[in-house]
């Protein structure tokens, strides 16, 4: 079956303007996670959705960032007003239930010039 | 602070032999996983370790974990150029606290 997929793969934006980034978890996983990983570091996490409960914003580093999941399926992460140190790999992944093994989708390099 | 921090932070080695990562972290969990990443893109889950188990095999990995020096360690025996990678493992905050978090990670270079 068919994996995490994320889109677009790279994306490169001047500072100050919003993107989109998307993620479709695999089929049936009721559990959606958002990571940002700078250059040679280890994974941020950023927001986390279980079900239908409320999600977990806890590591949105700032009210620029926002991500939705509709239909407890396909997830947006939007950041506002890009910055450049917003420049890095983020990474979506799903899982069955909760915080047990989790499938990486390939990422979406965003560079903010 | 991390929750998880891997030990070396690079290593290189021989194809053949075998590669060590170790894994430190401060709280009590409910389970510790290790991934594998390729040239920074998506994580690859190799294995799960619960806290009452002591050791785990996966093929060429051996996981060790140990609750009392809360610590862990990685074995990849007869390594392989494929197995060039960075390893991560996460660790939960236990009971009532699932959230992952991931160490910075070892990156490993396998030389032919």
């Amino acid at each position: 079956g068919a994996g995490v997929s994320q889109s677009p793969s790279n994306k490169v934006t001047e500072k100050g303007k919003d993107v989109e980034l998307r993620c479709d978890p695999i089929s049936g996983h009721t559990a959606l996670y958002w990571y940002r990983q700078s250059l040679g570091q280890g994974l941020e996490f950023l927001i986390y959705f279980q079900g239908n409960s409320a999600p977990d914003k806890s590591g949105l580093p700032s009210d620029r960032f926002s991500a939705e999941r509709t239909g407890g399926s396909v997830s947006t992460l939007t950041i506002q007003r890009t910055q450049q140190e917003d420049s890095a790999v983020y990474l979506c992944a799903s899982s069955p239930r909760g915080w047990e093994t989790q499938y990486f989708g390939p990422g979406t390099r965003l560079l903010v010039l | 602070s991390q929750q998880g921090e891997e030990d070396p932070q690079a290593l290189s080695i021989q194809e053949g032999e075998n590669a060590t990562m170790n894994c430190s972290y401060k709280t009590s969990i409910n389970n510790l996983q290790w991934y594998r990443q390729n040239s920074g893109r998506g994580l690859v889950h190799l294995i799960l370790i619960r806290s009452n188990e002591r050791e785990k095999h996966s093929g060429r990995l051996r996981v060790t974990l140990d609750t009392s020096k809360k610590s862990s360690s990685l074995l990849i025996t007869a390594s392989r150029a494929a197995d060039t990678a960075s390893y991560f493992c996460a660790t939960d905050g236990g009971f009532g606290n699932e959230k992952l978090t991931f160490g910075t990670g070892t990156r490993l270079t396998i030389i032919p």
